[in-house]
């Protein structure tokens, strides 16, 4: 059964330091990840995708199949990236989205 | 383009009452999920709908939840009766192929 692990439930920075918050798989298939981000009183949005292999606000992430990880990366964090971030896995060719608890980021000034 | 839309925002009910979920997805957009997401988890899908037939109920505890989405557009969650333990937010979302796109829920209390 496919699965999605986000082992930090709460992740603190300072602003300007780098962030990663992480992401492990399991599923036997080829699958698509991606990382949904919900900013406080809004909606849950898809942030990025794999296949699209580009930068959102200044994230990025690399499917790594070797280690079933999807580690979602920032460089300089900014106190507007305090959201509650979601890794989520789609098994290919299926239309059903699993998501992993979630990891609460908070960035400080 | 319009986003997908639910009412109500916001239910609290008595354990043993019923509640109905409304959303509207967005115009086109083929599936339709119905997600339950519980206090410091993760959306844990209920039920997938391609145009107005089912795909996945797998996790939608049948003996109380129903949900049905006449002419493939417009869908409707039911819970009869209400226990303590479904008290949480219920997402709609949608999607034509890809990402998905999520309405802003309707949080459910249920005392």
């Amino acid at each position: 059964a496919q699965r999605v692990t986000q082992p930090e439930k709460l992740l603190s920075v300072f602003k300007g330091a780098p962030v990663e918050l992480k992401c492990n798989y399991s599923y036997s298939g080829s699958p698509e990840l991606f990382w949904y981000v919900q900013y406080s009183r809004q909606r849950l949005q898809l942030l990025l995708r794999h296949i699209s292999r580009e930068s959102i606000k200044g994230f990025t992430a690399d499917l790594n199949k070797g280690e079933t990880s999807f580690h979602l990366k920032k460089p300089f964090a900014q106190e507007e990236d305090s959201a509650m971030y979601y890794c989520a896995l789609r098994q290919g060719g299926s239309e059903k989205l699993v998501f992993g608890k979630g990891t609460k980021l908070t960035v400080n000034p | 383009e319009a986003g997908v839309a639910q009412s109500p925002r916001y239910k609290i009910i008595e354990k043993r009452q019923s509640v109905a979920f409304w959303c509207n997805p967005i115009s086109g957009h083929a599936t339709l999920y119905w997600y339950q997401q519980i206090l410091g988890q993760g959306p844990k899908l209920l039920i997938q709908f391609q145009n107005n037939g089912v795909v996945d109920d797998s996790q939608l505890p049948k003996d109380r939840f129903s949900a049905e989405r006449l002419k493939g557009v417009d869908s409707t969650l039911k819970i009869q009766p209400a226990k303590l333990e479904d008290s949480a937010v219920y997402l709609c979302a949608s999607s034509l192929r890809g990402p998905l796109h999520f309405g802003n829920g309707t949080r459910l209390t249920v005392t």
